[in-house]
Parts: structure tokens; C-alpha cells; sequence
């Protein structure tokens, strides 16, 4: 069973604040990796993707892979109250393969 | 813009009616998946098609059947609608290509009664 897991949430940060979403996943063959960001009522919106170790920026957004370690975390920088919403881990284990989301970590920013 | 369409927003049907949930896809992908999400479960995938009149079983497929005759839609059949099907049901696409994101249609929240 290909598992992906999240920090369980609810996570509140203050505006302005950084918050750190995590995610580990199972299966070692993993290619790429994706955060989406779902508001309450609507459907997933791709955030990062992210295929190798290290860290990828864009904006107030850096994604960072360790496959040695399993691991992928996203970071929020200044965070907004506009960025209160569930953030879901996916990993795609390669090519034609599915996608395995894991549950989901929601967060609260606090004006 | 990639755009992925299903047919209804909300839906309201009966116990053992047979219900068909449309996806269409204008993006000429070749992947397109069926999940669905209910709270504190996640994203859980019904069934996945990488081509026309392929498909193959995902986590829940139990209660669910797909259909795949055109290759910018796919279909998701509730043989005979049970209230524990109530639930949000998404539709994505993606291409073939591993480094490539799934996207979502806006999905179709299932009431059973």
C-alpha cells in the first residue's frame, strides 16, 4: 500500500508568519511530488511540484525534497489569511502512474 | 488553459438509482482519474484510465464502474446508488508524462437520500 502522510492539523500561524506543512511518503520509486491547495467547498489547485532534492522557490513558496529521507515539506512565508485553506501532499510514482494524495493538513492564518 | 468539466455541480438521487457522472477533458490527455474525498479521509481514487477504453481499479472501486469511449471523457457509474456514497466526487486529468501535475475539475458533491 502506497501511504502518504501529513502533519495532522490544524496548524495556526499568525499573519505574517511562516508556516511549515510536512509530508513523508512510502514508496521509494516516488518521481514527483506536488502540493495542492484546496479552499473549503472547491476543488485541489496545483501549489509546487518538485522532482528533485533541494529546494524550489516561487514567491512567498519554497518546496523542499529529500528523497533519502522521504520527505517533502512546502513553506509559506508571510503568510496571509487568504492562504487559510487545506493543503494536500500528492506523490506520482512516475510515468502513466496515479497519483496518491495524503490527507491533508489545514491551516488557520490569523489576522 | 487546461480545462476539466463535470456535468453537475450538485446531485441528488435516490437509494439503487443507477447515476452517471460526467468528466470531459480539453486538454487531450491521456490519463484521467475518479476519486473521492470525504472529511478526514482524504483523496481516495475510485478508478484511473491511461488511454481509451482502458481502465484500471483504484483504492474504492467497489460500488463504481467507469466507462472510457472517447479520449477527452470519462464517465463514473454508481450502479445502484447507496447513502454511504454520499460524498464529493473530483474528476482530474493529466498527460502521460511522470513530472506532470493532475488537474482537477470542480467537482460534483453526491447527496444519496
Amino acid at each position: 500500500q502506497k501511504e502518504v502522510e501529513q502533519n495532522s492539523g490544524p496548524l495556526s500561524v499568525p499573519e505574517g508568519a511562516i508556516a511549515s506543512l510536512n509530508c513523508t511518503y512510502s514508496d521509494r520509486v516516488s518521481q514527483s511530488f506536488f502540493w495542492y491547495r484546496q479552499y473549503s467547498g472547491k476543488s485541489p489547485e496545483l501549489i509546487m511540484s518538485i522532482y528533485s532534492n533541494g529546494d524550489k522557490e516561487d514567491g512567498r513558496f519554497t518546496a523542499q525534497l529529500n528523497k533519502a529521507s522521504q520527505y517533502v515539506s512546502l513553506l509559506i512565508r508571510d503568510s496571509q489569511p487568504s492562504d487559510s485553506a487545506t493543503y494536500l501532499c500528492a506523490v506520482r510514482l512516475g510515468y502513466g502512474q496515479n497519483f496518491v494524495f495524503g490527507p491533508g493538513t489545514r491551516l488557520s492564518v490569523l489576522p | 488553459d487546461v480545462k476539466v468539466t463535470q456535468s453537475s455541480r450538485y446531485l441528488v438521487k435516490r437509494t439503487g438509482e443507477k447515476v452517471f457522472l460526467e468528466c470531459v477533458q480539453d486538454m487531450d490527455h491521456e490519463n484521467m482519474f475518479w476519486y473521492r474525498q470525504d472529511p478526514g479521509l482524504g483523496l481516495r481514487l475510485i478508478y484511473f484510465s491511461y488511454d481509451v477504453k482502458m481502465k484500471e481499479k483504484g483504492d474504492i472501486p467497489e460500488g463504481y464502474s467507469v466507462s472510457r469511449e472517447k479520449k477527452e471523457r470519462f464517465s463514473l457509474i454508481l450502479e445502484s446508488a447507496s447513502t454511504n456514497q454520499t460524498s464529493m466526487y473530483l474528476c482530474a486529468s493529466s498527460p502521460l508524462g511522470g513530472g506532470t501535475e493532475a488537474f482537477f475539475g470542480q467537482g460534483t458533491r453526491l447527496t444519496v437520500v
